[in-house]
């Protein structure tokens, strides 16, 4: 099956400072990739559709400037946060389409724990 | 506006019993349904879809278009269907997005 992989898998930085996870298909070619947050127990928040050669579209509420996303090959986007506060601190998750099957069928990565001090 | 609704956080039930997780829908046009499943510790993965209609690990979901719902049900819950369950919903023509529910963590003791 598709396989999805972010890195890295955990990350703790100072209050300020800019992350950024990868999220990559390792076995296919991903034209759209999907950014979610997941707080502790609760479901997952789409921030954004991530789009091969094109600017991202993000979800009503998200901050674009904050949440940088960049998708420059058909394999891999990149999130950063940028001037990370402690607010920020959640599990991302992102998610490719595998093209040619149904539009809501995701392969999922691992996640990514953002821990800011 | 668009939204899944997953009524229960919280379902426990011992093995061998009949389990229904519910899912309910607002959506106007025809979505396409889905149930995510996230065992312990592992990725988020596709489960159900609905317009497969198959039957996956002794799970079915049936999309009832009257009463907007896609109920996930099995007749006998095992200990290994313990996790998250998510019910999510991608609209017509919006690139794949999915809206999930909150989700149910299913429990099943022995």
């Amino acid at each position: 099956g598709a396989v999805v992989s972010q890195h890295p898998s955990r990350v703790i930085c100072k209050s300020g400072t800019s992350v950024k996870i990868e999220c990559r298909s390792l076995d296919f070619q991903a034209t759209t990739m999907f950014w979610y947050r997941q707080f502790p127990k609760k479901s997952l928040m789409l921030m954004a559709t991530s789009n091969e050669g094109s600017k991202a579209t993000y979800e009503q509420g998200v901050e674009k400037d904050k949440f940088l996303i960049n998708h420059a090959s058909l394999t891999l986007s990149t999130l950063t946060v940028t001037s990370a506060h402690p607010e920020d601190s959640s599990f991302y998750i992102c998610s490719a389409r595998v093209l040619g099957t149904l539009a809501g069928e995701q392969f999922f990565g691992p996640g990514t724990r953002l821990t800011v001090l | 506006a668009q939204r899944v609704t997953q009524p229960e956080k919280l379902l426990s039930v011992f093995k061998g019993a009949p389990v229904e997780l519910k899912c309910n829908y607002s959506y106007s046009g025809s979505p396409e349904l889905f149930w995510y499943v996230q065992y312990s510790r592992q990725r988020l993965q596709l489960l159900l879809r609905h317009i497969s209609r198959e039957s996956i690990k002794g799970f079915t979901a049936d999309l009832n278009k009257g009463e907007t719902s896609f109920h996930l049900k099995k007749p006998f819950a095992q200990e290994e269907d313990s996790a998250m369950y998510y019910c999510a919903l991608s609209g017509h023509n919006q690139g794949g997005k999915l809206i999930f529910g909150q989700g149910t963590e299913l429990s099943v003791k022995p």
